[in-house]
């Protein structure tokens, strides 16, 4: 079985601080997909930062970057310079390369932007 | 454009009824997947339907059910509902293949089912 684990439920950070979120995860596919989501309290979940596990490169989206270790099945996020805006709960998901599109979320870290 | 859409946006049943979930994919996505979210966790896969088919489906009883329509809208059904059927219940689309995979899923805002 898949599983995904986020072990910070709860992180507070002062704003254009820089804060890292942790994911470790299991799986027994050597292809397959690593997600950051962000759900802010307004609920929908918005994609942050997607990593393809065939890629060594980690992924970058301006001020959000990750930290993959394949070897480790570690996939931790890093927001940089970050503001009020942030503030939301943040997802790590593991999809499968191909076939159902089945998600497999950890239980998400409180992420707070104090001003 | 407009995204993901899912009505109602909150529902109030009592156990033992029945309850259908709506959602309209963004225009052009073929791919529907239901996920439920219990308060303090992260969704759980529930159905993923691909031209109008079933493509998966995660570990929940038969009370649940699904089905994508011609236009590749989708309606969830749950059956016998239960006080652990609470939850908000999630609709994400997508752009994909036949070969499946993991495309971008865009997430509607939910909808909020009460169960009492």
């Amino acid at each position: 079985a898949q599983t995904v684990t986020q072990s910070q439920p709860e992180m507070s950070v002062q704003e254009a601080e820089t804060v890292t979120l942790s994911c470790t995860y299991d799986t027994s596919e050597n292809n397959y997909y690593l997600f950051w989501y962000k759900q802010p309290p307004s609920r929908q979940m918005i994609l942050v930062i997607r990593q393809e596990a065939y890629k060594q490169q980690n992924a970058t989206e301006n001020r959000f970057s990750v930290n993959f270790q394949k070897a480790a099945k570690s996939f931790s996020l890093k927001i940089s310079d970050s503001q009020l805006g942030d503030t939301a709960m943040y997802f790590c998901a593991l999809g499968p390369f191909q076939g159902a599109q089945k998600l497999v979320f950890g239980q998400g870290t409180r992420l707070t932007i104090n001003p | 454009d407009a995204g993901v859409t899912q009505s109602p946006t909150h529902l109030i049943k009592t156990r033992g009824q029945h309850v259908t979930l709506r959602c309209s994919p963004i225009s052009g996505h073929k791919s529907v997947s239901w996920y439920q979210q219990v308060l303090g966790q992260g969704p759980q896969f529930i159905f993923q339907y691909y031209e109008k088919e079933e493509r998966g489906r995660g570990n929940f009883p038969d009370r649940f059910s699904a089905r994508q329509f011609p236009n590749y809208s989708s309606e969830l059904n749950v059956n016998a509902l239960l006080l652990g059927d609470s939850a908000l219940y999630l609709c994400a689309s997508s752009f994909t293949g036949q070969r499946g995979g993991n495309n971008e899923q865009f997430f509607g805002p939910g909808t909020r089912l009460t169960v009492l």
